[in-house]
C-alpha cells in the first residue's frame, strides 16, 4: 500500500534551517509528483512547493523562493524539504503530499499524505 | 485564486444531512477537491474534480459544483466523521489554495 511516513518532530531557533524527510514506498517513487504543505495554528494549509522526483525539478510557491529546497535521493525513494532563516511564523506541521504522475499536470489532487511533521520555532 | 468556505463551524447530530460550501473568486472548471484533516492524522482526500469519490470514501460523502460554487455533503453523519474538511483549488499553475476550513463536530 501507499505510504509515505515523514520524519520526527523538530524544535529550531530563530534564523536556523529544517529539514523534513518523507519516505516513500508501495508505489513507482519516481512516477508520481510531491506537494509539500504546511498548516500553521490556527491556520488553513498552505502549498509550498512540488518536485518532479524523477528529474529533480521543482517549483516553488512565490512566497517561499529562495528559502526553502526541496530534493529527493531516488536510492532510497526518500524526498526531503528543507526551510532556512527560520522565523516563529514558520512554526506549523508539514506535510507531504503525493500529486499525481509526471506525465499529468501536477496540479491535480493529492491522493496520500504524509502524517506531518512538528516544526517548532522559539528561542 | 482566494478560496472562502462555510460555515466556519458547524454542530450536528449523527444521521443529519451535513453541506459545506466553498467560493472561488475565479472560475476553477471542476478542478476543486476536497479534503478531511483530523489532529494527528494524515490528511485524506475526500473528492477529487468537484464530484468524483476517492478510492476507499464511504458513499455517505459527495461533491457537486463547478465554476465558481461547489458543496461537499456528508449525507448521513457518522460519529468518525468529526473533522475539519477544506476545499482546495488544483486550477492555477501557481500551487494549490486551500480554504480556511470548515470544523464539524457532533
Amino acid at each position: 500500500q501507499v505510504q509515505l511516513v515523514q520524519s520526527g518532530a523538530e524544535v529550531k531557533k530563530p534564523g536556523a534551517s529544517v529539514k523534513v524527510s518523507c519516505k516513500a514506498s508501495g508505489y513507482t517513487f519516481t512516477n508520481y509528483f510531491i506537494h509539500w504543505v504546511r498548516q500553521a495554528p490556527g491556520q488553513g494549509p498552505e502549498w509550498m512547493g512540488v518536485i518532479n522526483p524523477s528529474r529533480g525539478s521543482t517549483s516553488y510557491a512565490e512566497k517561499f523562493q529562495g528559502r526553502v529546497t526541496m530534493t529527493r535521493d531516488t536510492s532510497t525513494s526518500t524526498l526531503y524539504m528543507e526551510v532556512s532563516g527560520l522565523r516563529p511564523e514558520d512554526a506549523a506541521v508539514y506535510y507531504c503530499a503525493r500529486g499525481p504522475t509526471i506525465t499529468s499536470r501536477p496540479w491535480d489532487a493529492g491522493d496520500y499524505w504524509g502524517q506531518g511533521t512538528l516544526v517548532t520555532v522559539s528561542s | 485564486i482566494q478560496m472562502t468556505q462555510s460555515p466556519s463551524s458547524l454542530s450536528a447530530s449523527v444521521g443529519d444531512r451535513v453541506t459545506i460550501t466553498c467560493r472561488a473568486s475565479q472560475t476553477l472548471s471542476t478542478y476543486l477537491n476536497w479534503y478531511q484533516y483530523k489532529s494527528g492524522k494524515a490528511p485524506k482526500l475526500l473528492i477529487y474534480a468537484a464530484s468524483s469519490l476517492q478510492s476507499g470514501v464511504p458513499s455517505r460523502f459527495s461533491g457537486s459544483g463547478s465554476g465558481t460554487d461547489f458543496t461537499l455533503t456528508i449525507r448521513s453523519l457518522q460519529p468518525e466523521d468529526c473533522a475539519t474538511y477544506y476545499c482546495q483549488q488544483s486550477y492555477t499553475t501557481h500551487g494549490w489554495t486551500f480554504g480556511q476550513g470548515t470544523k464539524v463536530e457532533i
